[in-house]
């Protein structure tokens, strides 16, 4: 069983969509919930971090972690064709990262 | 912005050879990592470092690879004797153990083994 499960998609959404992007996990240990974004053949680039149950806002982007289902999503709202690109989710055991493989998103103008 | 180095951005090398992946981490973080990310597949980690040795590393990082930081500001990854299935993605990322924004990746460098 893998650590960390997420629907490679793609997902491909029109423009001003609510996207919604989510992960499941199994390992109690993870204590630390990030959502990357990365640009093709460019890094991950961080989003959101959270570390409780419950929803987190930045902007036009919602974290929800609920532990005892053990799965966490993303949402986001009134999407842009600059949202394009893949949403990776992780999670922190230790000093380790743990990542899901990560949900490609194409926004349609 | 602080900034994550690494170079080459695509290195291409026949099977067997030996490669050197360079990475400059920004420079007041204390951890440095090593991922790698095949294909259509899941960022993985390799490595990580912090004080001058190696903290932890996965089952990936076996004898074939090792990490050095040669001077103040480099990080390197080494690859012995590249067999194809080396060819992937690499990224560097450094943090200085504070708050996870502080977490930085590289751009990557795209290895191919021919």
């Amino acid at each position: 069983q893998k650590e960390v499960e997420q629907d490679p998609g793609p997902l491909s959404v029109p423009e001003g969509a609510i996207v919604s992007l989510n992960c499941t996990y199994s390992n109690s240990a993870f204590q630390y919930f990030m959502w990357y974004r990365q640009y093709s053949r460019k890094g991950p680039e961080l989003l959101m971090y959270t570390y409780s149950s419950g929803n987190k806002e930045d902007g036009r982007f919602t974290a929800q972690v609920d532990k005892s289902s053990k799965y966490i999503s993303l949402f986001i709202r009134d999407s842009q064709p600059s949202d394009s690109a893949t949403y990776l989710c992780a999670m922190i055991a230790g000093n380790q990262f743990y990542f899901g493989t990560g949900t490609s998103l194409t926004v349609i103008p | 912005e602080p900034e994550v180095t690494q170079t080459p951005s695509h290195q291409v090398t026949q099977m067997g050879q030996e490669v050197i992946l360079r990475c400059v981490p920004i420079s007041n973080h204390l951890y440095f990592y090593w991922y790698r990310q095949i294909l259509g597949q899941k960022v993985e980690f390799l490595v990580s470092f912090y004080n001058n040795e190696i903290s932890e590393k996965s089952e990936i990082f076996d004898d074939q690879f090792s990490v050095e930081r040669p001077d103040g500001s480099n990080f390197t990854l080494k690859i012995r004797s590249t067999k194809l299935e080396d060819s992937a993605m690499y990224f560097c990322a450094s943090t200085d153990g504070g708050a996870l924004g502080g977490y930085t990746f590289g751009s990557g460098t795209r290895l191919t083994v021919v």
